[in-house]
């Protein structure tokens, strides 16, 4: 059964520093890898989706990598803004499968 | 603009009462779920259809019931079965074709409905 895990739980950070978010999963049997930001009480908003055949997805300052052997993603943000400030969430959808299976998150604040 | 909507955004029900959660998507996607979200876990799915007439349960279904009579809809209905329905309720719809490329099956959702049961 497809576990996915997201470390650290929380993270705080000043202003301008790069950060990575990590999600783990423990089948590498995927058929695509998605990122999500949450904001609180609000819906989930698509950052990057990395296809199974992709090693790497870019948008912005957003930077996101997969390794399928290693069953691990991680999410580079460059050059943090307080309004990035928010819950950061990965989902995988397994082959043969509509279904998608999310981490808990991590809740991320950048100080001004 | 398309989108998906959910209603109402904050919903209120007696213990014992069904109720229904309302989800239209006019992106004329194929794909829809519905997610429950509790404090400090993930999302968890309850149901998903990916064609008209036709869902499947997911890991939490107890409880709950869909109808998928149109693509563009896809309403739950929380039972009185449902023993801790209290929770943040997220829809979301996908397709084969995104901005990713052919195939990517990239999720979107709606603002979600809070659902309250005293």
């Amino acid at each position: 059964k497809q576990e996915v895990t997201q470390i650290p739980a929380a993270l705080s950070v000043p202003e301008g520093e790069n950060l990575v978010l990590n999600c783990s999963f423990t089948d590498s049997a995927i058929y695509n890898l998605q990122w999500f930001r949450q904001d609180p009480g609000k819906g989930l908003t698509s950052l990057l989706l990395i296809q199974s055949s992709q090693r790497e997805q870019t948008s912005g300052r957003l930077n996101a990598s997969l390794d399928k052997s290693s069953g691990r993603s991680t999410l580079y943000i460059a050059a943090s803004q307080p309004g990035d400030s928010a819950t950061y969430l990965c989902a995988v959808r397994g082959s043969g499968t509509y279904k998608y299976i999310f981490g808990t998150g991590t809740r991320l604040k950048v100080l001004a | 603009d398309g989108g998906i909507t959910q209603s109402p955004k904050y919903l209120f029900r007696k213990e014992g009462q069904n109720v229904t959660l309302s989800c239209e998507q006019n992106l004329n996607h194929d794909a829809m779920y519905w997610y429950r979200q509790d404090p400090g876990q993930g999302l968890r799915l309850i149901y998903y259809s990916h064609i008209v007439n036709d869902f499947q349960k997911g890991d939490i279904a107890e409880g709950y019931s869909v109808s998928r009579e149109k693509k563009e809809s896809f309403p739950l209905t929380v039972t009185s079965a449902q023993k801790n329905p209290t929770a943040f309720y997220l829809c979301a719809s996908s397709s084969g074709a995104s901005r990713w490329g052919t195939g990517g099956y990239e999720q979107y959702f709606g603002p979600g409905t809070r659902l309250t049961v005293t």
